[in-house]
């Protein structure tokens, strides 16, 4: 089962638009999310993250929103970038323990000129 | 400014041989992962580490054994390699508990 879900394996935005990926989580015990962007042959790098005491984070061009009712956030990209192609993959960590990284399956983002 | 480093970046093997992945970190990173990702999937946790001495199993731990007997070095072992472990996979390094984790760039492993 699938605790951090990413429905959309991809979408296609034009260059200077805004870009929102989506990802939904189940387990409630949830209490820091991040996002990696990975490019084709490189490993995932940070991008974001926001804590669930918090419902926005913004870095430059970058801004994740988080929904604890709905649990559900959001990575919006404003301006998009041809640069910003690549797979983005939604994280989240769970509260006991050593508890590690969940991942989704991620979302191939693809900006267009 | 190594990172993360990991060995061999592609590798072949033949059912049943055996190999070690390499991963290295130069930045006196205490918790170390191995995760593993499949066409079209997540990223899959193997083993994790919260320091020298200290390994636990992950989400998908069948197949593979590791070590850190440093703070520096984390291989993952395959000792009966299985076409099911044709992967691709990440070693990362992280300072704290879930905390952002620096990965390397990745071994591409067939098992044929």
């Amino acid at each position: 089962d699938q605790q951090v879900k990413q429905n959309s394996p991809s979408l296609s935005v034009q260059e200077g638009r805004i870009s929102i990926l989506n990802c939904d989580y189940t387990n409630s015990m949830f209490d820091y999310f991040l996002w990696y962007k990975k490019y084709p042959a490189e490993g995932p790098t940070f991008l974001i993250s926001i804590s669930s005491i918090k419902d926005k984070n913004e870095d430059g061009r970058f801004t994740v929103f988080l929904n604890k009712s709905a649990k559900h956030l959001s990575l919006h990209i404003v301006p998009s970038q041809p640069g910003d192609s690549a797979v983005y993959f939604c994280a989240a960590r769970g509260l006991s323990g050593y508890s590690t990284l969940t991942f989704g399956k991620g979302t191939m983002l693809l900006v267009s000129p | 400014n190594a990172g993360v480093t990991q060995t061999p970046k592609f590798r072949i093997l033949k059912i049943g041989q055996s190999m070690t992945l390499q991963c290295a970190q130069d930045m006196n990173h205490n918790y170390m992962y191995w995760y593993r990702q499949d066409p079209g999937m997540g990223l899959k946790l193997i083993y994790y580490s919260v320091g020298a001495g200290i390994t636990d199993k992950g989400e998908v731990p069948n197949g593979y054994n590791v070590s850190r007997s440093t703070t520096e070095d984390f291989p993952l072992r395959l000792e009966l390699a299985a076409p099911s472990q044709t992967s691709v996979y990440f070693c990362a390094s992280s300072s704290g508990r879930g905390t952002e984790a620096f990965f390397g760039q990745g071994t591409r492993l067939t098992v044929v």
